[in-house]
């Protein structure tokens, strides 16, 4: 597709379920972002990829949230143990080229809401 | 740690009137500063882009300013119109560059015909 594509756009699970949120970013774009949006927030960012390794992940909140991107393209958002305070929309944006002077303009996809009941 | 505040949260203009939105950051030793458009329920697209060394960027009816050394940026949108009903967000990015953007909390601005 055109732009960066997440599934599912909803999704509700119980307490102390396991999530997965994927991303599928613009064709040949190298770097992929994840942020977390509370209800009246900003986003918060949780973990950037460039190419398939985790460039930064300082911004994951715990050892519950993970992320992958094996072949440098899609990446899954992976959520164990799910609490109530893990809802919120998850936003995936990937742009083509990342860091230092090559700081390339943000393309963002339209989320993923997770509820945690 | 940045910072980011906007002020206001929520302005409502009649259409065709100019508007300021602003932005201030704590840590002037940013890479950029950028703004976004957040329509409800959907994700963010970019609005302006300005690079530290700039102090202005210009796209149609909006203009984005940066005083890094005040650490602020503001947001002009002329002639106003519905269509232009929206959050908007600024973010910073940090002084090493990189999309590790943080946000302020947006402003909700609705448009009246």
């Amino acid at each position: 597709g055109a732009g960066v594509s997440q599934t599912p756009s909803n999704k509700v699970t119980e307490k102390g379920k396991y999530v997965e949120l994927r991303c599928d970013p613009i064709s040949g774009h190298t770097a992929l972002y994840w942020y977390r949006q509370s209800l009246g927030q900003g986003p918060e960012f949780l973990i950037y990829f460039q190419g398939t390794g985790a460039a930064d992940d300082s911004g994951l909140p715990n050892d519950r949230f993970f992320a992958v991107r094996p072949e440098g393209s899609v990446s899954t958002l992976k959520i164990q143990r799910t609490e109530r305070g893990d809802s919120a929309v998850y936003l995936c944006a990937s742009s083509l080229i990342a860091g230092g002077a090559g700081t390339g303009e943000l393309f963002f996809g339209e989320g993923s809401r997770l509820t945690v009941l | 740690k940045q910072e980011v505040t906007q002020i206001p949260a929520a302005l409502s203009v009649p259409e065709g009137e100019n508007l300021v939105l602003n932005c201030s950051f704590t840590d002037s030793a940013i890479y950029n500063l950028q703004w976004f458009r957040q329509d409800p329920g959907k994700g963010l697209t970019s609005l302006l882009l300005i690079q530290s060394s700039q102090r202005e960027q210009t796209s149609g009816r909006l203009n984005a300013s940066l005083d890094k050394s005040s650490g602020r940026s503001t947001l002009y949108i002329a002639a106003s119109q519905p269509g232009d009903s929206a959050t908007y967000l600024c973010a910073s990015s940090p002084g090493g560059g990189g999309n590790k953007l943080t946000f302020g909390t947006g402003t909700q601005l609705k448009v009246e015909l």
